[in-house]
């Protein structure tokens, strides 16, 4: 079965733009949270979506945004992008159920100059 | 913030075994403990969880106190591709249908040739 799945892998964006990065989770699941990832904070919940809706949502400005697809693929947007945005972004998928185990993607570098 | 204390850096022989340390002195009686990895740059790697009871699976053993208070994460022989961080993580469940992640700095596990 293929794992989660994220595009672009490696993004460079300029201050000001905006950005849309994609997460098809692992088949079957129903889950997907997003992450950030950054030298200075570590590994930071953003938001989680179920069955297109979220579910619970980060310390994160409105900047960042996400939505869930029919199919359980999710998209993030980050809007009005700052140098800080640069960071690992990082999408996990589960089954559905709260007892069930996250499995993680290899991620989406996102560089802001 | 993360309810797990972890060790800054652990280093550990080729082919010995790697024992990392988890405290969650804090924990309730209905949260599991995960444990992930992550290699450079890559998406954070599902190892085990457990409960209560001693976890072993075929990449590692997780043995918890009786009082839930720390837990091991025993890796029987360790390779070169062992070396990564290790996250020991109490997973926090809010509500009915929603799960996040939250990661602490983990431990860096340096396997030595």
């Amino acid at each position: 079965k293929a794992g989660v799945t994220q595009t672009p892998r490696y993004l460079i964006k300029t201050r000001g733009q905006q950005v849309t990065l994609s997460c098809s989770p692992i088949s079957g699941h129903r889950s997907v949270s997003w992450y950030q990832q950054t030298p200075g904070q570590g590994l930071q919940f953003l938001f989680e979506y179920f069955s297109e809706t979220q579910r619970n949502k980060g310390n994160f400005p409105g900047r960042f945004s996400g939505r869930q697809f029919s199919n359980s693929r999710s998209e993030m947007n980050v809007s009005t992008l700052e140098l800080g945005d640069s960071a690992l972004y990082l999408c996990a998928s589960r089954l559905g159920h709260i007892t069930d185990t996250q499995y993680f993607g290899p991620g989406t570098r996102l560089t802001v100059l | 913030d993360a309810k797990t204390t972890q060790p800054t850096s652990m280093d550990c022989a080729e082919g010995r075994a790697a024992n990392l340390p988890c405290n969650h002195s804090t924990i309730s009686g209905n949260e599991y403990v995960y444990w992930y990895r992550q290699i450079h740059s890559q998406g954070p790697q599902y190892i085990i969880h457990g409960l209560k009871n001693n976890e072993t699976n075929e990449m590692a053993s997780l043995i918890i106190t009786e009082d839930r208070k720390s837990s091991t994460l025993i890796l029987p022989h360790a390779t070169l591709r062992d070396t990564a961080v290790y996250y020991c993580i109490v997973r926090v469940a809010q509500g009915g249908a929603t799960n996040k992640l939250i990661f602490g700095t983990g431990t860096l596990l340096a396997v030595q040739p």
